[in-house]
Parts: C-alpha cells; structure tokens; sequence
C-alpha cells in the first residue's frame, strides 16, 4: 500500500451539517488530492494541494474547502452538506509533477 | 462529449482468455496515460504509467498508446479470476495536476 490512511472510512449525516474528512500519508510527497467518485461521471478532482498552505482548485469544487498544515495531512471539508455530495471520495498523493497519484482506499460519505 | 470514453462493459470472459482494454480520448495535449485496477470498495491500483506513444509489458499486463488514433489499451494475458474487478484508463497533459478518468470498464474472469 502507498502509505495513505483516510478516516473516517464510513460516515452518515444530515443535511446542512459540517463534515471533514481526513487524509494521512507516510510518503511525504509533496502533492496530495481529493477526488470524488459517482455512477456516471468516474473519478472526479476536487481539490489539491502542492505544499503545505498552497492548495488550488479542481473541477468539482463547489462546496468544498481544504487545508493543509502539515506535509502529511490533508483535510476535506463541507462547510453545509448537501445530498448531492452523497459520494465516495477518495484521497491520492503524488511525489511531483508527472508523477503517478496512488490512492487511498475512500470513505464512503452518505447525506440524508 | 466527454474527454476519455470507456466502454463500462460489464465484460465477462473465461479463465485464462486474453483480455484487451480500451479507451478513447479527444484531448491531443494528454501525454501520461495510466491504467488502475478497482477492487469492490477499495480505492484505485496503479497497474501501468506510461509516457507519449508506445507499449509497455509488466508481467502478463501489457499497456499500447496509439496518439495518432487518440487510443489506449490495456491486454491482460493468461487472465485469472483475481482479475475481476473495475479497470479505469486514466491520462494527463504534462504539467496539469488533474487527472481525466474513463468512467471504468467492470470486468469478471469466470473460473
């Protein structure tokens, strides 16, 4: 396994609620990202970070926020939870530019 | 139109067949072409990266890029039950930080 641990692994809410989900690598590569996955649409990027405090956006980012203060952490946050983030999200880390990402193994997320 | 186009099967073969992969892209800037396996509820595998134009084999996994046709491949030979899981195509542009998946082909090795 590449050294990515994501919690909470599963994880129901209601609707309007704050949820942040967490990413742990022990690679100490400088790139990690948040992706979500859907029936439909595969893998999507969220957000990503390039070093620690410099984050930039993907193209599902609406609604999200991240941080990131430390190399190994990389937070996903949901200021007010909709149902349409019902999804599974999925965190990877890459140790530069055109380098391959490796996954962690998700966390399923469930809004009511 | 959406920028990678993956058949999502489902694709079910007998032990042992040889099992070819593929997908489509419109996109000329991708120059990094992946492929990754997807247990059920397990996160994506990196199976193969490989750069521009060519093929690459690891073990019985073989990955082609033709860019001139915007196509990619992934063969898996001598194929094995532990074989069955979701294969998703993925690629990039050099320097872009995001990846265009393919929506994943679900693929059964019947024993």
């Amino acid at each position: 396994d590449a050294g990515i641990t994501q919690s909470p692994r599963h994880k129901v809410t209601e609707t309007g609620t704050p949820v942040t989900l967490r990413c742990h690598q022990t690679e100490n590569h400088r790139y990690m990202y948040w992706y979500r996955q859907d029936p439909g649409h595969g893998l999507r990027l969220i957000h990503y970070s390039y070093g620690v405090k410099d984050t930039d956006k993907g193209e599902v980012s609406d609604g999200y926020s991240v941080s990131r203060s430390k190399t190994e952490d990389f937070l996903l946050t949901l200021e007010s939870a909709t149902s349409s983030q019902t999804s599974v999200y999925f965190c990877a880390i890459s140790p530069g530019t055109d380098q391959p990402q490796h996954f962690g193994d998700g966390t399923r997320l469930s809004i009511l | 139109q959406k920028e990678v186009e993956q058949d999502p099967g489902p694709l079910s073969v007998p032990e042992g067949a040889i099992v070819s992969l593929n997908c489509t892209y419109s996109n000329s800037a991708f120059q990094y072409f992946m492929w990754y396996r997807q247990y059920s509820r397990k996160g994506p595998e990196l199976l193969m990266y490989t750069y521009s134009s060519g093929n690459k084999e690891d073990g019985r996994f073989t990955a082609q890029v033709d860019k001139s046709s915007k196509y990619i491949s992934l063969f898996i030979r001598d194929s094995q039950p532990s074989d069955s899981a979701t294969y998703l195509c993925a690629m990039s542009a050099a320097g872009a930080q995001k990846l265009v998946f393919g929506q994943g082909t679900r693929l059964t090795i019947n024993p």
